[in-house]
């Protein structure tokens, strides 16, 4: 996972709650994106960025938001965390070739 | 909508080869990917193939595509007890970043000795 970097960790909100992940990446691509994995289910894209000033919905947007600050970083923001919310975050950076690098993830717990 | 399926177990014994099965309905898929997540870690790129090739072979690894059947695999050799993870079969429908990737669901794959 060298070159995208998340922040936190972990996290526990209570419903209601808001908070912001952070992912970083040093290998100067274009393209970003947010994940989220359940358990027994493949990763789900909520947003992705093909660029810097561009964010695009995934297949699960409801319940966030995005900022592509800047070419290295694309941050996922909950606004009001929601129990359905409870998972792993990923985020990736995709290089030229397509391939995809994934950071080492948050785990989110909304109670 | 486009889907990803994969077996959600595999046990093999230590030394043998691991044949992970992945198939998927996307027509207009581009490239294949296999990717290897350990507990608690990101998922790691392991190798890809793209639409037009039948076969990739890197080190142990060996991927199997058949275009026709929309089938791939993943053949482990001389299987480790390092291999134990979860694999996760990817399938990209284009070319810009703009394309979806589709994930399945994973294969978790347990090494007996």
């Amino acid at each position: 996972n060298a070159g995208v970097t998340q922040t936190p960790k972990f996290q526990v909100l209570k419903t209601g709650q808001s908070m912001t992940l952070q992912c970083a990446q040093d290998m100067n691509h274009n393209s970003m994106y947010w994940y989220r994995q359940d358990p027994g289910m493949g990763l789900r894209l909520i947003y992705y960025s093909a660029s810097e000033g561009t964010t695009d919905k995934g297949e699960v947007p409801n319940g966030y938001n995005v900022s592509r600050l800047n070419k290295r970083e694309f941050s996922l923001r909950l606004e009001s965390a929601a129990p359905s919310q409870t998972s792993v975050y990923f985020c990736a950076i995709s290089n030229p070739a397509y391939e995809q690098y994934f950071g080492p993830g948050t785990r989110l717990t909304v109670t | 909508g486009e889907d990803v399926e994969q077996s959600l177990f595999l046990s093999v014994r230590e030394g043998d080869s691991s044949v992970i099965n992945c198939t998927y309905t996307d027509s207009s898929s581009t490239y294949l990917y296999w990717y290897k997540q350990e507990p608690g870690a990101g998922l790691q790129l392991l190798t890809y193939i793209f639409s037009n090739m039948d076969m990739k072979q890197d080190q142990r690894l060996t991927v199997l595509l058949n275009k026709k059947d929309k089938h791939l695999s993943l053949r482990i050799a001389d299987t480790q007890t390092g291999d134990s993870a979860i694999y996760f079969c990817a399938e990209r429908g284009g070319y810009s970043s703009a394309s979806k990737i589709i994930f399945g669901s994973g294969t978790r794959l347990s090494i007996r000795p």
